[in-house]
């Protein structure tokens, strides 16, 4: 079973519409990444959080530290933003090691 | 420009030779890393190295190893006992003061062993 687990493992959808990308984890994780993978492989952060709501252009990110949970949301969708998403955390006491979800490869039409 | 450079971008080798990825960063991060990536899979960890000189086994380190001769250099070399090399490689670095620093990613090296 994997200790990081996101949902859906793919998303089509319309341009202009509202994305929302769930992660659920079951280890102890001091704050988790939101990262962008482009389809030429190269990697981007987007978030970093340990707590509430970050905002960034279209892009929102929230955490529920207790449930264990958070979210990635794209407003006004558009084809710019199909990319695989993928959240990671750092597992309390690893040294900063990350554990990885599966990714969400999300497609947007236009 | 600081940031990470991973060469070459694809790379295909034959059967039992060796290969070395190299991996550079002008970040002055103390720790880096090198992950594969699998279709359908999360990242999996390779080896890391938290300072000059040293360096661990990660979750996957079988048919691999690493130097970490200087700061900015972290080459990982796929030897021809790891028995599935083809996969895509990450290189990644982080400061190191605060363990949930985010993490600097390379663009990758595409491996094909033929």
């Amino acid at each position: 079973k994997n200790e990081v687990e996101q949902s859906p493992q793919n998303l089509t959808a319309q341009e202009g519409e509202f994305i929302t990308i769930n992660c659920s984890y079951s280890v102890g994780i001091s704050a988790l990444h939101w990262l962008q993978q482009h389809p030429g492989g190269g990697i981007v952060s987007l978030f970093m959080l340990s707590s509430g709501k970050k905002k960034h252009g279209r892009l929102i990110a929230t955490i529920n530290i207790q449930e264990k949970h958070s979210s990635l949301h794209i407003t006004a969708s558009h084809p710019r933003d199909s990319a695989v998403y993928i959240c990671a955390g750092p597992v309390t006491g690893s040294q900063g090691n990350l554990i990885f979800g599966k990714g969400t490869k999300l497609s947007v039409k236009p | 420009d600081g940031g990470i450079t991973q060469s070459p971008k694809y790379l295909f080798r034959k059967e039992g030779q060796n290969v070395t990825l190299s991996c550079e960063q002008n970040l002055n991060h103390d720790a880096m890393y090198w992950y594969r990536q699998d279709p359908g899979q999360g990242l999996r960890l390779i080896y890391y190295s938290q300072i000059v000189n040293d360096f661990q086994k990660g979750d996957i380190a079988e048919g691999y190893s690493v130097s970490r001769e200087k700061k900015e250099s972290f080459p990982l070399t796929v030897t021809s006992a790891q028995k599935n090399p083809t996969a895509f490689y990450l290189c990644a670095s982080r400061a190191n003061e605060r363990s949930n620093n985010e993490q600097f990613f390379g663009p990758g090296t595409r491996l094909t062993v033929l």
